[in-house]
């Protein structure tokens, strides 16, 4: 059970380019979210998927897309990266109806 | 818009000192989970509070939800140099609402037990 992985862990972009951050977990969780993490203000949502086939913008979506491809995956895109996106990017699942929810290890994005 | 604020930001310690970290909002959240997290890691869930007044131990850890769930609070006794990392609070949606899991995190504080 690897649990939650995302991938890449580390990326340095220019500005104007574009990535997809993956996210896949192997729980069969329903729910699955992406955050990103900034020094001093935790972490802030910016898209969840309640349940496979179903995406909703969360605190801060602006600059962002999602796609859950499927049960498992669940991947994040910045269609064209400004510096202001440079943070540490965490995904996570849980169980309908559980609290916990699962987080991967991140993924640190620098954008020049 | 729902808002934590988490006090302190940092905690510089020593080893065998109590501590305690606050966790206040002027909403109320249905639920509220503290997590902790290492350097190059996600946040590990810790404890899930979901009564007001509730009082969860884990060890040297002591939460606490407020009673009207607009508050917690993490106690550490006898605080250890494994215990370092940054601890984070965060809420679960609003009373009577759907959150679909939807977390609020607080700000975070930075602890640092020196031995």
């Amino acid at each position: 059970n690897a649990g939650v992985t995302q991938t890449p862990k580390f990326q340095v972009l220019k500005t104007g380019q574009s990535m997809t951050l993956q996210c896949a977990q192997d729980m069969n969780h329903n729910s699955m979210y992406w955050y990103r993490q900034d020094p001093g203000m935790g972490l802030r949502l910016i898209y969840y998927s309640a349940s496979e086939g179903t995406t909703d913008k969360g605190e801060v979506p602006n600059g962002y897309n999602v796609s859950r491809l499927n049960k498992r995956e669940f991947s994040l895109r910045l269609e064209s990266a400004a510096p202001s996106q440079t943070s540490v990017y965490f995904c996570a699942s849980k169980q309908s109806a559980k609290e916990t929810q699962y987080f991967g290890p991140g993924t640190r994005l620098l954008v020049l | 818009t729902q808002l934590l604020e988490q006090s302190p930001q940092f905690l510089s310690i020593q080893e065998g000192e109590n501590l305690t970290v606050y966790c206040n909002s002027s909403s109320v959240f249905s639920s509220l989970q503290w997590y902790r997290q290492e350097p190059g890691e996600g946040p590990v869930l810790l404890v899930t509070v979901v009564t007001g007044g509730e009082v969860k131990k884990l060890k040297r850890l002591t939460f606490q939800f407020g009673d009207a769930r607009k508050d917690s609070s993490l106690h550490i006794t006898a605080a250890q140099p494994g215990d370092t990392g940054l601890y984070l609070c965060a809420g679960t949606g609003n009373a009577g609402g759907t959150s679909y899991g939807k977390l609020t995190f607080g700000q975070g504080t930075i602890l640092t037990v020196h031995p």
